[in-house]
């Protein structure tokens, strides 16, 4: 089955943590793009990426880290710096050939700061 | 800058009821999509409208992009309470990039 998967599904962290959220995509997708979400709220774009190895920040990077050294993955880390990190965690994807496609979404990872 | 506003932001509906929501943006686009979420749960994708004057429909739901009034509407018949969820539209921008800006979401719920 093609998809976008997240890990892990529920995540704690301490104050002054760095924590990673993975994400991986079989869909063979050039673009990839994290969001976060607060409730009540639309989606606001962290970073996001059109190649291996490039990645642009999005409206609200600071606090944020990403790197893309496979097409499949895309991992974010939430640094210490980020002084409010509680918030839903979507990761999405698409292809850019032939113009953008639509983004297509994985499952989600819930941070939580304890 | 490009904004997205959907309204109403809430939205109580009885079944079998009719009703509209609309997306307006602020800068030229041509590119527009709609997205539901269920409580805790990720986006799915709805409807892709790539043109001016493009309708989608699937079931009870029908979609339609006017991009020289940048607006989008998400039309809603003969509600049943499955529908209830939170439905969002999005913007393409950046050209070839493939970002999007989303509106607040509009959050539906349908009563018996």
């Amino acid at each position: 089955d093609g998809g976008i998967t997240q890990s892990p599904k529920y995540l704690f962290r301490k104050e002054g943590q760095n924590v990673t959220l993975s994400c991986e995509q079989n869909l063979n997708h050039d673009a990839m793009y994290w969001y976060r979400q607060d409730p009540g709220q639309g989606l606001r774009l962290i970073y996001y990426s059109q190649i291996v190895n490039d990645f642009q920040k999005g409206d609200i990077a600071e606090g944020y880290s990403v790197s893309r050294e496979k097409k499949e993955s895309f991992p974010l880390t939430v640094t210490s710096a980020q002084k409010n990190p509680t918030a839903f965690y979507l990761c999405a994807s698409s292809t850019l050939a032939g113009g953008p496609g639509e983004q297509f979404f994985g499952p989600g990872t819930r941070l939580t700061v304890l | 800058e490009l904004k997205v506003e959907q309204n109403p932001l809430f939205l109580s509906m009885q079944e079998g009821k009719n009703y509209t929501i609309y997306c307006n943006y602020s800068t030229t686009s041509d590119r527009l999509y709609w997205y539901r979420q269920d409580p805790g749960k990720s986006l799915e994708s709805l409807f892709v409208l790539l043109s001016n004057g493009a309708v989608k429909q699937e079931g009870r739901l029908m979609a339609s992009l006017d991009t020289k009034a940048r607006l989008s509407t998400l039309h809603i018949t003969a509600a049943v309470h499955d529908l209830s969820a939170t439905y969002f539209c999005a913007v393409g921008y950046g050209g070839s990039q493939g970002n999007l800006i989303f509106g607040k979401g509009t959050k539906l719920s349908v009563k018996p």
